[in-house]
């Protein structure tokens, strides 16, 4: 079981680039990292996925160094609705299915 | 496409009654899982199944009771209601692989009081 490892909190500016951090030292070789977004009151929802190396999608950028041992999650000029907890879990590749546990995620706030 | 419907969305019990939330999804995956949400914490995984006629437990599976007769069913059980089980309930539904591998779909939650 991949367990990840995030910050619990972080503090932002609107206007500002955020980065999000977590730790998975156990993913499995055909595991993809997923991101999701959570507002209160509402399921989590997918933000961006990748399996090493970098990519980009019109909300996010997502860094994957070599070792696949973390991924860093980045949202490029922050604003209040950014406001939310962030997850990062690993996702089964095709062929394989598992239960999929999520961490304590990082409440970001951004302020104005 | 409804995508992932759970009901209720509010339900209060008093300590004792026995009730199901109700998880259907019309995406065909074969991936369900249930999850709660106390204040302030994340998601724990309770309950999964990854596919009709199997189910596994997740992290806190104690006083809850799953089954999968159908792909698209998946409900949740309470057998006994606790005020510790008091918390927002979150179904989800994912396939390995696509476009978005094993991404999960969510439900809007249900909200369970227990007196």
């Amino acid at each position: 079981l991949a367990k990840t490892t995030q910050p619990i909190s972080m503090d932002s500016y609107e206007g500002q680039e955020v980065n999000i951090t977590c730790s998975h030292n156990n993913i499995a070789t055909n595991d993809y990292i997923t991101w999701y977004q959570q507002f209160p009151s509402q399921g989590p929802r997918f933000i961006i996925q990748g399996y090493k190396t970098k990519v980009t999608n019109e909300v996010a950028s997502l860094f994957i160094p070599a070792d696949r041992k973390s991924s860093t999650l980045s949202l490029p000029r922050v604003s209040l609705s950014d406001t939310a907890v962030y997850y990062c879990l690993g996702s089964p590749g095709s062929g394989s299915a598992r239960q999929l546990t999520f961490g304590s995620g990082t409440q970001l706030t951004v302020l104005p | 496409n409804a995508g992932v419907t759970q009901t209720p969305k509010f339900q209060v019990l008093k300590t004792g009654q026995s009730m199901t939330l109700q998880c259907a999804q019309d995406m065909n995956h074969e991936y369900m899982s249930w999850y709660r949400q106390d204040p302030g914490m994340g998601l724990r995984l309770i309950h999964y199944s990854v596919g009709a006629g199997i189910t596994d437990q997740g992290e806190v599976p104690n006083g809850y009771n799953v089954s999968r007769s159908t792909t698209e069913d998946f409900p949740l059980r309470l057998l006994s209601a606790a005020p510790s089980q008091t918390s927002v309930y979150f179904c989800a539904s994912s396939s390995p692989g696509g476009p978005r591998t094993g991404e999960l779909f969510f439900g809007e939650g249900s909200r369970l009081t227990v007196l």
